[in-house]
């Protein structure tokens, strides 16, 4: 059965300890990854997308990697405005599998 | 201000009413959705619009109802619901419908069925 999940569930960190978020997939035929970044009250809001295994991509503390059986979200030196519910998306054919998310709390 | 607005935010029904959720892009996107999201699940997809057509309906009870008047705008009208059904409904939209461009999701409306 093709699946997405997301580990752990929930992560609390020091602001500035970094950590990494997991998403693991038994899809097969995997046309691409994305990570959305979820804030209480709102909608996901795009934050990566990977193609192929080895891919990686960077925006501010966030760093997205890609293997074939999983990615990781690298968040280094974390702040509280980075508090929020990370959401790992699978795309294979023309659909979307999603995980339940990890959320994120950094305390200052 | 999100490219896509949903209306109302919130919203509180009983069994046996009947309301409308509102959506709508100003991005000039071709594909339209509607997602459930509940509490630690993953988000479940419930209709896709393309160019105003359905193109796909994930087994959703018919007590839900899509709208897709035009390309800009999607509704999702509600009838006799059960408690179950208490959830953020998300609205999105992206270019095509071929699940390989991000989506640009509203902020939702949060339904509470009593």
């Amino acid at each position: 059965e093709d699946q997405v999940t997301q580990s752990p569930e929930a992560l609390r960190l020091q602001e500035g300890e970094s950590s990494s978020l997991n998403c693991s997939y038994t899809v097969s035929g995997l046309r691409g990854l994305f990570w959305y970044r979820q804030d209480p009250g709102k909608g996901p809001e795009f934050l990566f997308t990977l193609y192929s295994a080895g891919e990686e991509k960077e925006k501010e503390r966030l760093k997205a990697t890609l293997t074939k059986k999983e990615s990781f979200l690298h968040i280094t030196a974390p702040k509280p405005e980075d508090s929020a519910t990370y959401l790992c998306a699978v795309q294979f054919n023309y659909q979307l599998i999603w995980g339940a998310g990890t959320k994120l709390i950094i305390k200052p | 201000e999100t490219g896509v607005t949903q209306t109302p935010r919130h919203l509180v029904m009983g069994m046996t009413n009947k309301k409308s959720l509102k959506c709508e892009q100003h991005l000039g996107h071709n594909a339209m959705y509607w997602y459930k999201q509940s509490a630690k699940k993953p988000l479940e997809l419930m209709f896709v619009y393309s160019l105003e057509e359905r193109v796909e309906n994930n087994s959703v009870p018919s007590r839900f109802s899509p709208e897709c008047p035009n390309s800009s705008h999607l509704f999702l009208h509600l009838h006799t619901l059960q408690p179950e059904d208490s959830a953020l409904y998300l609205c999105a939209s992206s270019p095509s419908d071929r699940g390989d461009s991000p989506l640009h999701f509203g902020n939702g409306t949060r339904l509470t069925v009593t």
